[in-house]
């Protein structure tokens, strides 16, 4: 157990619908960063989050949205869901300080999102 | 963003050192090199950083060449187990303070028995 805990493991659902992926992140840790990983992409940065304020943002489509509540936990939003977007979801979190982390991030064991 | 680039494949007897490298040449001084490693298809794991001196720990050594434009990842005694895509990066920080590590394609190391 790594410490940060996604929530599901899997979800398989419709095209056109939204989901919710939930993360908590380790337990003192401010940072929490978003990553998508597809087969043909690799592992791709969405965005972060530092203290329940966006603090950077990578590809990351429109059709998604992310959040980081005061208690620390995060949800990534994925609405209008197509095909492409069936991948892995990982959250990983850091104890970043407004000046940058002073060692690694520790990354979730992923939701499944498989849609149909 | 200073880009990595590892060979994509590399094999390794079990119970000898794996050596991977890395090569950075466009590396910028206040720039670290991470190196994680994904086994199958779990959550990425952390082995270890550095920025200019050699770095060891449980896990592994890191070597970083004096001009910093390559490094190389030692695990000393290659397990079955130890199997996995490693990840080579260069933390690249934005605005604020912000941070987000931009992964490669990463080496698929092999440990054979």
């Amino acid at each position: 157990d790594s410490g940060v805990t996604q929530t599901p493991k899997h979800l398989i659902t419709a095209t056109g619908q939204r989901v919710t992926l939930r993360c908590s992140p380790r337990s003192g840790d401010l940072s929490v960063y978003w990553y998508q990983q597809s087969l043909d992409q690799g592992l791709q940065f969405l965005i972060q989050y530092y203290n329940g304020e966006e603090r950077a943002k990578g590809n990351i489509l429109e059709r998604f949205s992310a959040q980081q509540f005061p208690d620390l936990h995060s949800e990534l939003n994925l609405s209008s869901l197509e095909l492409g977007d069936s991948a892995l979801y990982f959250c990983a979190s850091s104890f970043a300080t407004r000046w940058g982390i002073s060692g690694g991030y520790t990354f979730g064991s992923g939701t499944r999102l498989t849609v149909v | 963003d200073a880009k990595t680039t590892q060979p994509p494949s590399m094999d390794c007897a079990e119970g000898r050192a794996a050596n991977l490298p890395c090569n950075h040449s466009t590396i910028s001084g206040n720039e670290y090199v991470y190196w994680y490693r994904q086994i199958h298809s779990q959550g990425p794991q952390y082995i270890i950083h550095g920025l200019k001196n050699n770095e060891t720990n449980e896990m592994a050594s890191l070597i970083i060449t004096e001009d910093r434009k390559s490094s190389t990842l030692i695990l000393p005694h290659a397990t079955l187990r130890d199997t996995a895509v490693y990840y080579c990066i260069v933390r690249v920080g934005t605005q604020g303070g912000s941070e987000k590590l931009v992964f490669g394609k990463g080496t698929k190391l092999t440990v054979n028995p």
